[in-house]
Parts: structure tokens; sequence; C-alpha cells
């Protein structure tokens, strides 16, 4: 089955800690996102990525980071220096043009506590 | 600047239709996208509108009209199950979405 795997599913961070979300997709999308939901707010642009070794800020990138050493996978580090980190976090892929018309397809989510 | 309002919540009953608004201010637009999310759930895409007009896919229909700068998701027969939030997302282009708060529709029987 194609689709976008994010884990963990819950996690817990501790103050002054690191820690790392992970995404990979088997849908051979060009493009990854990264959103972050938080209640009463709309979907927010973190991070995303339309090739390998490339990556852009969206609106929210301060205090998180990312990397696309693979086609296939997108993690996100939230860092110490993300002072609200609860939230849920949304990984994301689409293909670039086409006929698909940039539809994003979203994973289940990983939902970050902190400790 | 990037504005998109959307009500807040909604609710109907089981059997009926519901029309869900969304209005947007964006600069640059290539698009209005729709997506249901079931709580603690990923969003699930139902439409996706370029040109005005109507669409329409079984019980969902979606709406867009670009000299107004408006659109909405109109259900039909309503299900329980149809009990979601409902984003709206304007397409900017360069790949990004800017997205509402989300309309929180409650079904009840």
């Amino acid at each position: 089955d194609g689709g976008i795997t994010q884990s963990p599913k819950y996690l817990f961070r501790k103050e002054g800690q690191n820690v790392t979300l992970s995404c990979e997709q088997n849908l051979n999308h060009d493009a990854m996102y990264w959103y972050r939901q938080d209640p009463g707010q709309g979907l927010r642009l973190i991070y995303y990525s339309q090739i390998v070794n490339d990556f852009q800020k969206g609106d929210i990138a301060e205090g998180y980071s990312v990397s696309r050493e693979k086609k296939e996978s997108f993690p996100l580090t939230v860092t110490s220096a993300q002072k609200n980190p609860t939230a849920f976090y949304l990984c994301a892929s689409s293909i670039i043009g086409g006929s698909a018309k940039n539809i994003q397809y979203f994973g289940a989510g990983t939902r970050l506590s902190v400790l | 600047g990037q504005n998109i309002d959307q009500p807040t919540e909604m609710t109907a009953t089981e059997g009926a239709i519901v029309q869900i608004n969304c209005t947007y201010q964006t600069s640059g637009f290539n698009g209005l996208f729709w997506y249901q999310q079931h709580a603690g759930e990923a969003p699930t895409f139902l439409s996706y509108n370029v040109l005005d007009g109507l669409e329409e896919k079984g019980r969902f229909s979606s709406f867009l009209s670009r000299s107004k700068g408006y659109s909405y998701l109109l259900l039909k027969e309503l299900q329980m199950k149809d009990s979601a939030s409902y984003l709206c997302a304007a397409y900017t282009g360069f790949q990004k979405l800017v997205f509402g708060t989300g309309t929180r529709l409650l079904v009840s029987p």
C-alpha cells in the first residue's frame, strides 16, 4: 500500500531536549511538507522541500530543522529553541505539477507534548 | 497578507444539506482545496477548484467564485460519519497552501 508514514504517534519532550519526528512516503512524490496544527488555528507550514538536498522555510520555521537526504524521507527536528512545541505535527507530500494538481496527501500525524 | 475565513462550527441533522462557506484574500491564487479531518486524524482530500463554478462528486460539491474570493462546500444527505472538521485552503503557487482554521461540523440524529 502506498502512503505516508509518520512516527511515533505520540512523543514527549523534556526541557532542553531535541526530538526528531519521522516522515516516510512511498508514493514517489517530489515535494514534502511539515505542518503544525494547534487548537483553533489552521495548519501552519514549517518547512517544505521540492527536491532532494533542498528545502525552504515556511511561515513558522524558527526552532525547527529538517533534512532531505532521500526522496522518501523528510524528518523534522524540534529543537530546544522551540519554546512552545506542544502541537499536532502533520507531514504531507505531493507531485509537482501534472494532472495531480498539487494535491497534498497527509500522514496520520505525531502529537508532541512537553513533560 | 493571507487571510482565509470560515465559520468555526456548524450543526446539522442527519439527512439534511449543509453549506460551509469560505472567503479568501491571498497574495497569489491558483485554486481552492477542501479537506476533511476527523478528530486526531490526518486531513483527507475532498476537492480542488481552479475555475469558477460548481464541481460535484457524489454527496459532496464544491463551488468557486474567483472574482468574489469565495468558495463553499455543499454536503448532501448528511450522515453521522460526516461529523468532522472541514478545512478550506488556498493554493498560492510554488506548492504552498494557506489553510483556514477549519469548520467543525456536528451531525445529529
